[in-house]
């Protein structure tokens, strides 16, 4: 079965921390990677694509490495609205999505 | 330009009903998946839709079946219903050959 973990958290940060999370696919095969952030009750939305060479937007760095099968994403200088879930998510194939459990961050004045 | 809609937003329902939820893709969208989310949890796919057939299809019983129409708009239906069939039901659209997903804000059912 495709598994992706992450660690649920939550992550408790003071804004302007920098913080790390990591997760890790069983599927050796999978293509493209992907990080949604979740706002409660809301529909995921996608942060950004993960590429073997990294991937940078602004305060948001994701890496894939993929002898290890595992995604990361770093956040510097975290703000207050970046409080949400992280969903982990691989492309299984034919653009069908599997997504991890999430991981809570709480960023706190 | 209008992103992905669901209906109805919210729905309770009765243990053994039927339930169908619709969602309309994006302009220029030809692939609808459906994801289920359960609380505290990540969204599992369910199944995919191109060319008005059933593309993919995830672990989920043959009680969860699905239509998509000439305009591209889909349907999720859900038969027998059961207690733990309550989640948010998530519809995403994308272009063929295009990992672009827009979701729809979701439908949250609720069976009791």
């Amino acid at each position: 079965r495709k598994e992706v973990e992450q660690d649920p958290g939550p992550f408790n940060v003071p804004e302007g921390a920098t913080v790390a999370f990591n997760c890790t696919y069983s599927n050796s095969a999978s293509q493209s990677f992907f990080w949604y952030r979740q706002d409660c009750r809301k529909e995921p939305k996608l942060l950004m694509s993960v590429y073997s060479s990294g991937n940078e937007d602004g305060r948001f760095t994701a890496q894939l490495n993929r002898a290890s099968q595992y995604i990361s994403l770093l956040i510097r200088d975290s703000k207050l609205s970046d409080s949400a879930t992280y969903l982990c998510v691989e492309n299984s194939g034919y653009s069908t999505l599997t997504f991890g459990k999430g991981t809570m961050l709480l960023v706190s004045p | 330009d209008a992103g992905v809609t669901q209906s109805p937003t919210h729905l309770i329902k009765t243990r053994g009903q039927q339930v169908t939820l619709r969602c309309s893709p994006k302009s220029g969208h030809d692939t609808v998946s459906w994801y289920q989310q359960a609380l505290g949890q990540g969204p599992q796919f369910i199944f995919q839709y191109y060319e008005e057939e059933e593309r993919q299809r995830g672990n989920f019983p043959d009680r969860f079946s699905g239509h998509q129409f000439p305009n591209y708009s889909s349907e999720l239906n859900v038969n027998a219903l059961l207690l733990g069939d309550s989640a948010l039901y998530l519809c995403a659209s994308s272009l063929t050959e295009d990992y672009g997903y827009t979701f729809g804000s979701g439908t949250r059912l609720t069976v009791v």
